[in-house]
């Protein structure tokens, strides 16, 4: 059965240093979006990415963060200069072919900043 | 702006037996989806089951059903002859018809005891 991975599965990383996380959806899909669990509250949404631009993002989602589809399979989550609180679990979801079909998961990376 | 609320933050339940988790929501909308997540110890949010707001019939996967009440906003999930495996986190989420971010419940871990 075809499932999104994600690549890291934990990245330590230095205050201040930027952080790239890969995610490689369900191959047909053309929705994307990054979703966060920071620990001990509830998921929260980041973005989400149609026909190569985001089509919504929320709050959190400001100048450090950028998203991209490099080629045909990748989908990354950029943050330019990490902070402390950006410590969380990062989960990427994929979906079909229109917008109401149901998001599916990858296993997350957990990110930890120092 | 949409709420979702899991009141039970903790459930068990003895193997073989049956078990309810509670989530409501609130929203002003009249179309819209609703879902049940598994999160077991591996991290990954895995689909439990899907309920479009519009149909009346209650959505139903293996032993795995719900109760959808639109009226009261409430939407549980029932969980028939439990498994060791079915320990995890349980979150409910809810989809607006209009835009793509699901919106999170707080979660019920389940403990199963043999």
């Amino acid at each position: 059965e075809p499932e999104v991975t994600q690549t890291p599965s934990h990245q330590v990383t230095q205050m201040g240093q930027e952080v790239i996380l890969r995610c490689v959806p369900i191959s047909n899909h053309l929705y994307f979006y990054w979703y966060r669990q920071i620990l001990g509250q509830k998921v929260e949404f980041l973005v989400s990415f149609y026909n190569n631009e985001i089509s919504e993002k929320s709050e959190i989602f400001d100048d450090q963060f950028s998203v991209e589809r490099p080629d045909g399979s990748n989908f990354t989550l950029k943050i330019r200069s990490t902070k402390l609180e950006d410590s969380a679990m990062y989960f990427c979801a994929s979906s079909g072919a229109t917008a109401t079909d149901t998001q599916y998961f990858g296993p997350g990376t957990r990110l930890t900043v120092l | 702006a949409q709420t979702v609320t899991q009141s039970q933050p903790e459930m068990s339940v003895q193997e073989a037996e049956t078990v309810t988790l509670s989530c409501t929501y609130d929203t002003s909308e009249s179309d819209y989806y609703l879902f049940w997540y598994k999160q077991p110890p591996s991290r990954q949010m895995i689909l439990v089951i899907r309920q479009e707001a519009y149909k009346q019939q209650n959505a139903t996967e293996n032993r795995f059903s719900v109760n959808f009440q639109k009226a009261a906003k409430s939407f549980s999930l029932k969980i028939s002859d439990s498994q060791l495996g079915d320990a995890a986190m349980y979150f409910c989420a809810y989809r607006s018809w209009s835009n793509y971010q699901l919106i999170w419940g707080a979660g019920t871990k389940l403990i199963i005891k043999p």
